[in-house]
């Protein structure tokens, strides 16, 4: 079955602790973003990879990082999470352009940190 | 910088009455938009996109350069239309990857 997976689905943390999301997709798909969903302010990119090891900030990148080694994973780390990270996290891959460019979400990642 | 705003966080309709959910943006270039959807349980996914000028579920959407906006309309809403609906711009040129959505807008529909 084609979908983007992410793990955990739910973490509590605590300020500071690293942790990584991971992000997978099984379509061999080149494009692979990151988003946060927050009350009011919708959701907002904070990073996109457009192909192995290209990667590219979007609005909200501050306190994040990522890597693109693989085509299918794109992990969302974490260094020094702080409570205004407490989010639901949603990870989004497609193909790169054209009429195949419908992106597909993975099922979310809830994080709060305390 | 680009930016996408959905005036209304939420809309309430009845049954068979028309919906028009609003988007308007912001962008100096030329922008390809979409809308998207999340029904309760789900995940998000694509509605439309404005390249493609189709008719999804009965959803229309036109882009409407001189107003700047992209509009989501339907002339008779149904029950399962009931959802969370984004609004979504994407960049040009060597920003082609970067994705901005608005805010949201929640719908309705009453029987």
């Amino acid at each position: 079955e084609a979908q983007v997976t992410q793990n955990p689905r739910y973490l509590i943390t605590v300020t500071g602790k690293k942790l990584t999301v991971t992000c997978s997709q099984n379509m061999n798909h080149e494009y692979m973003s990151w988003y946060r969903q927050d009350p009011g302010l919708g959701l907002r990119q904070i990073y996109y990879s457009m192909n192995v090891e290209v990667t590219d900030k979007g609005d909200v990148p501050e306190g994040y990082k990522v890597s693109r080694k693989e085509k299918r994973n794109f992990p969302l780390i974490l260094e020094s999470p702080s409570p205004n990270q407490t989010s639901l996290y949603f990870c989004a891959s497609s193909f790169f352009a054209g009429d195949r460019d419908e992106q597909f979400f993975g099922p979310g990642t809830r994080l709060t940190v305390l | 910088a680009q930016r996408v705003t959905q005036p209304e966080k939420l809309l309430s309709v009845f049954k068979g009455a028309p919906v028009e959910l609003k988007c308007n943006y912001s962008y100096s270039g030329s922008p390809e938009l979409f809308w998207y959807v999340q029904y309760s349980r789900q995940r998000l996914q694509l509605l439309l996109r404005h390249i493609s000028r189709e008719s999804i579920k009965g959803f229309t959407a036109d882009l409407n350069k001189g107003e700047t906006s992209f509009h989501l309309k339907k002339p008779f809403a149904q029950e399962e239309d009931s959802a969370m609906y984004y609004c979504a711009l994407r960049a040009g040129g060597t920003s082609y990857g970067k994705l901005t959505f608005g805010q949201g807008t929640i719908l309705t529909v009453h029987p």
